[in-house]
């Protein structure tokens, strides 16, 4: 199984300053046949279910701000809010989808500072 | 809109049975792959299974295999999981969730299922 390896697990940023999770994968999970990451993102806020926010790594999902940026390929990918708003305190979870099972990381809990 | 709306959770005794069930509306319900996650009380996401759009792919984490089973009946919009032997640790909010082949995207609100004597 591959295991996806979040850091930090949790985060204090202030409001409108920048925030950064990262995301490792135990194999990649680029591939060769199309050149896409099997990787995504998504967000949990306090109370609710999950919701996407990127998939294949850098593509964001309608509706996501643009504050919000996924990068990365291979092994290595981030997510990045560029600038912290109260609504964005959530905790974070990357997710492989290249092969079965689908694993996802433990999580990254973002607060206000 | 796509809603996704989970009954079927509950207390249990270790070694019951339950039956979850998922309703679709909002999407065409048989384009899609459909997936139940879980989420232990204060614990991250784990992935359980899913199926694909005529039942001929069905994938689920090793911890259930041969004690869960995934359905959908596709005239009902509608996704099942059938949990036998339930554990202690299977505890948890089951989602049920809209995918796009592999890729978890719509969630629902969940159904709590809690193992416990």
């Amino acid at each position: 199984d591959i295991v996806m390896t979040q850091s930090p697990d949790s985060l204090a940023v202030s409001l409108g300053e920048r925030a950064t999770i990262n995301c490792k994968s135990s194999q990649s999970v680029l591939s060769s046949s199309n050149n896409k990451n099997y990787l995504a993102w998504y967000q949990q806020k306090p109370g609710q279910s999950p919701k996407i926010m990127f998939y294949w790594a850098s593509t964001r999902e309608s509706g996501v701000p643009d504050r919000f940026s996924g990068s990365g390929s291979g092994t290595d990918f981030t997510l990045t809010i560029s600038s912290l708003q109260a609504e964005d305190v959530a905790v974070y979870y990357c997710l492989q989808y290249y092969n079965s099972p689908v694993t996802f990381g433990g999580g990254t809990k973002v607060e206000i500072k | 809109e796509v809603q996704l709306v989970e009954s079927g959770g509950g207390l249990v005794q270790p070694g019951g049975s339950l039956r979850l069930s998922c309703a679709g509306s909002g999407f065409t319900f048989n384009d899609f792959w459909m997936t139940w996650v879980r989420q232990a009380p204060g614990k991250g996401l784990e992935w359980v299974a899913n199926m694909n759009r005529d039942g001929s792919e069905i994938y689920y984490v090793d911890s259930v295999k041969g004690r869960f089973t995934i359905s959908r009946d596709d005239a009902k919009n509608s996704l099942f999981l059938q949990m036998n032997s339930l554990r202690v640790e299977d505890t948890a909010m089951y989602y049920c969730v809209k995918s796009s082949g592999f890729i978890p995207d719509y969630w629902g609100q969940g159904t709590l299922v809690t193992v416990s004597s």
